[in-house]
Order: structure tokens, then C-alpha cells, then sequence
């Protein structure tokens, strides 16, 4: 079974530019989430999705940041424009509730670096 | 609102010694842990988890971790830790299926020849 996807790996860019992320859940799966990882951190949620609908989104910085899974199934997830302290490690994982459990899984994550 | 504290940010062994790592959360009801491994690079990687029932729960790897409720605490541990051992180790807590994890700072295990 394929694991969580995303793409790209890394991306260097400049402030003020945009900048996009996707994610490939693992099949069947629900529930996705994006979690952002700053250096020598634990990762810290951003946004999380059941189906195609954004049920918390409180952590996300709405000013720059957007996401969206218009399908159920893959997702995007956006800045605009990119600030020097949004480098960091951009998370996507997934979950299925059909597991009665809350076990996450993780994809290999996007490094972004923001010169 | 929960939280998890991992109080050594950074951990040093010897290859062949045993290892704990030091988990505590925050959290009114019964929590669902988990322990994350991260190699260099990569994501997370779920080693074990706790729902309910026997508390202590056995892993991938060879890593065991003991729930305690009276001490709020569900420490990782590994008897006999190997070089490839060495990674970044993160304690979660989540609230129930479907919602998010909250993680610990994580603990840097350094493993010496």
C-alpha cells in the first residue's frame, strides 16, 4: 500500500513569491492534514479536513495561507506571498476514522526555504 | 487545551545500553499517545500507540512504552538501542479518531559506537 505523497521535496524561493505544496493521502483515507514542523520542533497543525470539508482551520495564518480538497482526496496547500519565517517543514498526513483510531500518517514532508 | 512536554531535548547512549525517553502530557480525559520517530529528511514514522487497555504496548523496532495515568507520563523505552536508533523521537497526544495530535518538542537520541 502506497503511503502518503507529497511533492515537491524541497523548494527554494524567494520572499514574496507564491509557493504551493501537495499531498496524495493514502487511499480511502478521510481525514488529511497539514502540519507545519519549524526546526528542532514538533510538528504543529495547520489545517484538517474530513472529506472535502476544512473542519479546523483555526491555526491557519489566513492572511497567506490557503489550502483546499476540492475532491476528498489530494490537497494544496498555498502561500501568498512567502515571508523569511515560513521556512520550515510543511507535513501532510492522513487518518481513516473507518479504523476507529486516531493514528495518523505521515508523508515525507516539504522542506521550504524562503531567501 | 492538551500539551506534551519531552523534557531532554537531547539524549546520548551507547550502542547496546537501554533507553528511555521521557514523555509527560496534559489532558483531562483519557488520551490516545502516541510515539513518532523522524530520520534526518524524512517524516514521521508511528513506532507505537495507546488507546486503552494493557498499558504497556509493545512497537516496532523493539521499543516498548509503559502509560501511566498517576503519573500523567507514557515513557518510550528500548533495552538494547542500535546505531540506527539515532533519530529525532516525538510523544503526541490526540483527542480521539479524526482529530489533530499535539506534539512534544521531541528528543534527539544520539547513539555512540
Amino acid at each position: 500500500e502506497a503511503g502518503v505523497v507529497q511533492s515537491p521535496r524541497y523548494k527554494i524561493i524567494e520572499k514574496k513569491q507564491p509557493v504551493a505544496f501537495w499531498c496524495n493521502p493514502i487511499s480511502g483515507h478521510n481525514t488529511l492534514y497539514w502540519y507545519l514542523q519549524n526546526l528542532g520542533q514538533g510538528p504543529e497543525l495547520l489545517i484538517r479536513y474530513e472529506n472535502e470539508e476544512a473542519v479546523d482551520d483555526s491555526q491557519l495564518p489566513k492572511d497567506r495561507f490557503s489550502a483546499e480538497r476540492l475532491k476528498g482526496v489530494d490537497s494544496t496547500l498555498k502561500i501568498q506571498p512567502a515571508e523569511l519565517g515560513d521556512s520550515a517543514v510543511y507535513l501532510c498526513a492522513s487518518s481513516s476514522l473507518n479504523e476507529g483510531s486516531d493514528t495518523q500518517y505521515f508523508g515525507p514532508g516539504t522542506r521550504l526555504t524562503v531567501l | 487545551a492538551q500539551s506534551v512536554t519531552q523534557p531532554d531535548i537531547h539524549i546520548t547512549v551507547s550502542e547496546g545500553a537501554s533507553l528511555e525517553l521521557r514523555c509527560n502530557y496534559s489532558y483531562g480525559a483519557t488520551p490516545y499517545l502516541f510515539w513518532y520517530v523522524q530520520s534526518p529528511g524524512q517524516g514521521l514514522q508511528l513506532l507505537l500507540k495507546y488507546f486503552s487497555g494493557d498499558t504497556l504496548v509493545q512497537g516496532i523496532k523493539g521499543f516498548e512504552a509503559e502509560f501511566k495515568r498517576s503519573q500523567s507520563s507514557f515513557n518510550l523505552r528500548k533495552p538494547s538501542v542500535h546505531w540506527s536508533d539515532a533519530a529525532e523521537y516525538f510523544c503526541a497526544v490526540g483527542m480521539g479518531a479524526g482529530n489533530m495530535l499535539t506534539f512534544g518538542g521531541g528528543t534527539r537520541l544520539m547513539v555512540k559506537p
